[in-house]
């Protein structure tokens, strides 16, 4: 599975758009893009995830390059509620394992 | 709908003493199954996965072994508890032909 590259931490004011970058530059043609976050002392929870277009739910939108080396994440209003970490990982339908880096801590202030 | 349960939500063993974690999914069969370690600030550290009962790949070296008795149960162990085995672990399952994970709550060990 592709290795991903995320800024440790972020700051968003609360109700604007929380951006998250992510840089995938090694993914390959098969390997979608998926987002979970972590709130403290709790298992990930899943967020969005794609392949090359973008992708919208209830939760988030999912921006990724044409060239599919990064994507962003983006939350249209942030609420306190979602400080968290943020993972991006890249993984292929054929995979098994998921592997999980550091992701950003995003911190929604009031 | 697929649940997964995780179970003790908190535990603190002495060094040296087992450790025996449970986790069982419900309303799924055959998943995948993983067991996670997370130090603290730190990102998920893949430990173990199982892709059928009975069949289990390590992906660390390290004091703890995981077994599949049953489809969808997946025990994580140690015979001696060492200090570094402090963190909170955490369970999770994957459909065969996806790759969305759902995790479980996980379990802080503390190991004194």
């Amino acid at each position: 599975d592709a290795k991903t590259t995320q800024p440790p931490s972020m700051d968003c004011a609360e109700g604007r758009a929380a951006n998250l970058p992510c840089n995938h530059s090694t993914i390959s043609g098969n390997e979608y893009v998926y987002w979970y976050r972590q709130i403290h002392s709790q298992g990930p929870q899943y967020i969005i995830h794609g392949l090359k277009n973008n992708e919208t739910n209830e939760m988030a939108s999912l921006i990724i390059t044409e060239d599919r080396k990064s994507s962003t994440l983006i939350l249209p209003h942030a609420t306190l509620r979602d400080t968290a970490v943020y993972y991006c990982i890249v993984r292929g339908t054929g995979g098994f394992k998921t592997i999980f880096g550091a992701g950003t801590r995003l911190f929604v202030k009031a | 709908s697929q649940t997964i349960h995780q179970w003790p939500a908190t535990l603190v063993q002495p060094v040296g003493s087992p450790l025996s974690l449970e986790c069982t999914v419900e309303g799924t069969s055959n998943p995948n199954l993983y067991w996670y370690r997370q130090a603290a600030g730190r990102g998920l550290q893949l430990l173990f996965y199982s892709v059928g009962i009975g069949q289990i790949s390590s992906e660390v070296p390290q004091n703890l072994s995981a077994s599949r008795p049953q489809d969808r149960q997946f025990i994580l162990s140690s015979k001696k508890l060492l200090l570094s085995d402090s963190g909170f672990y955490l369970c999770a399952w994957t459909p065969g032909a996806t790759t969305e994970a759902f995790f479980g709550q996980g379990t802080r060990l503390t190991v004194v």
